[in-house]
């Protein structure tokens, strides 16, 4: 069972906009730790998509954004891609387990 | 570019020491954190540990009495021991330059393709 909660899974057809939520617990994300968001595309390593709650790296699109707030973090995307289908997770740190913790992968499924 | 590589034997015998090598070009080891991660097949990703520019590490509680990595500056290259290994360790290794300054503000990029490691008899 992951420190960080998310659902197993979403879909949503070509264009729409969907959120992929991300909660903890008051010895992570409620402690104020910063969230980061990993895509993982079939049969390849984990990329970095959102880092610092909401900044995107260099080469993300702008249809992917992040948001934190009490002890949730949510990841949404806008104008659903085919290409956008793959697993994301989220990251974060543990004061009680001192080191990094992930969530347990939500698999996005584009209809 | 920052670009990372691990290497290692695909196979690791029950009760014997997983070690596997992560070669990094582009940036010096000397600067930033750099990290563990694993995900046996079909599951989540597991962050195992790091080690600092410096020499310090920080590891998972729960691997922390089998877990060692180390830095080879002279090399570029870091690595991952972990022993008394059992199928349950079986998963695809990565190794990430961890862009944190003091373990509590980690986050991973770029990672390795990754390697898978079995361990079976």
């Amino acid at each position: 069972q992951s420190v960080l909660t998310q659902p197993p899974s979403v879909s949503g057809a070509p264009g729409q906009r969907v959120t992929i939520s991300c909660t903890g617990t008051s010895s992570n994300i409620g402690a104020n730790y910063d969230v980061h968001w990993y895509q993982q595309l079939p049969g390849t390593a984990p990329k970095l998509l959102i880092y610092v709650n909401n900044n995107r790296p260099s080469g993300v699109p702008d249809r992917f954004s992040g948001s934190k707030s009490g002890t949730s973090a949510s990841l949404a995307i806008t104008g659903l891609q085919a290409e956008d289908e793959a697993d994301y997770y989220c990251q974060s740190y543990d004061s009680s387990l001192s080191g990094s913790v992930f969530g347990g992968g939500t698999k996005l499924t584009v209809l | 570019q920052v670009q990372l590589q691990e290497s290692g034997p695909g196979l690791v015998k029950p009760s014997e020491t997983l070690s596997l090598t992560c070669t990094v070009s582009g940036v010096s080891l000397s600067r930033n954190y750099w990290t563990w991660i694993r995900q046996p097949p079909g599951k989540g990703l597991q962050w195992i540990g790091y080690i600092s520019y410096s020499g310090s590490t920080n590891y998972d509680p729960s691997l922390k009495s089998r877990v060692t990595i180390s830095l080879d500056t002279s090399k570029n290259q870091f690595s991952l021991r972990l022993s008394s290994v059992t199928a349950a360790d079986t998963a695809v290794y990565y190794c990430a330059r961890d862009h944190g300054d003091h373990g509590d503000d980690s986050w991973f990029d770029p990672w390795g393709p990754g390697t898978l490691v079995t361990v079976s008899s």
